[in-house]
């Protein structure tokens, strides 16, 4: 069964350090979503990404954030300078967009592992 | 903030059946209701999801009630491995909709009991 894969499954970063989390989606999908679960805390959405550009971001997502979809496979998403607030899992999903008559959507997100991040 | 409220905890004896409970009274008429879980901090995992009739798979049965305010997840002959946090969410509806994000509450935490 098709799967989203995350690398690496533990980053530890020093504070200030840019960190590049990696992301294959799902191979047919073409909505891609990062998430992030501050331990003990909820899942929070950050961004959602289709047809090469963000979609949506959250308040979280700010201009230390960044996603790229670099190759025809893989989904990044870039911390340029980390925090210790941005310890965290971060969990990718991605999602097959559905067709019907007159309209497209956005079917069901499956998540990868996630990467836990360690900002020292 | 998340359309639903789930017990925060419930057990369950393995082999029985367990049942999850989950309020959503404001939610619209096109607006699903989806259910994931997440063991001990792995990713989320899709389990199902519903407009207005039950569903079934191989993972479990969703009933919604008929006004569609509160929805029951079944898991028909609980393992040990069932036990995990489970999140209820309302999906906005499509096409044409901003808000494609999952609002996460805090879940109800299901521990199945040897």
């Amino acid at each position: 069964e098709p799967e989203v894969t995350q690398t690496p499954s533990h980053q530890v970063t020093q504070m200030g350090q840019e960190v590049i989390l990696r992301c294959v989606p799902i191979s047919n999908h073409l909505y891609f979503y990062w998430y992030r679960q501050i331990l003990g805390q909820k899942v929070e959405f950050l961004v959602s990404f289709y047809n090469n550009e963000i979609s949506e971001k959250s308040e979280i997502f700010d201009d230390q954030f960044s996603v790229e979809r670099p190759d025809g496979s893989n989904f990044t998403l870039k911390i340029r300078s980390t925090k210790l607030e941005d310890s965290a899992m971060y969990f990718c999903a991605s999602s097959e967009e559905l067709e019907s008559v007159g309209h497209r959507s956005r079917d069901t997100q499956y998540f990868g592992p996630g990467t836990r991040l360690t900002v020292l | 903030d998340a359309k639903t409220t789930q017990p925060p905890s419930m057990d369950c004896a393995e082999g029985r059946a367990a049942n999850l409970p989950c309020n959503h009274s404001t939610i619209s008429g096109n607006e699903y209701v989806y259910w994931y879980r997440q063991i001990h901090s792995q990713g989320p995992q899709y389990i199902i999801h519903g407009l207005k009739n039950n569903e079934t798979n191989e993972m479990a049965s969703l009933i919604i009630t008929e006004d569609r305010k509160s929805s029951t997840l079944i898991l028909p002959h609980a393992t040990l491995r069932d036990t995990a946090v489970y999140y209820c969410i309302v999906r906005p509806p499509e096409p044409g909709d901003s808000n494609y994000q999952l609002i996460w509450g805090a879940g109800t935490k299901l521990i199945i009991k040897p």
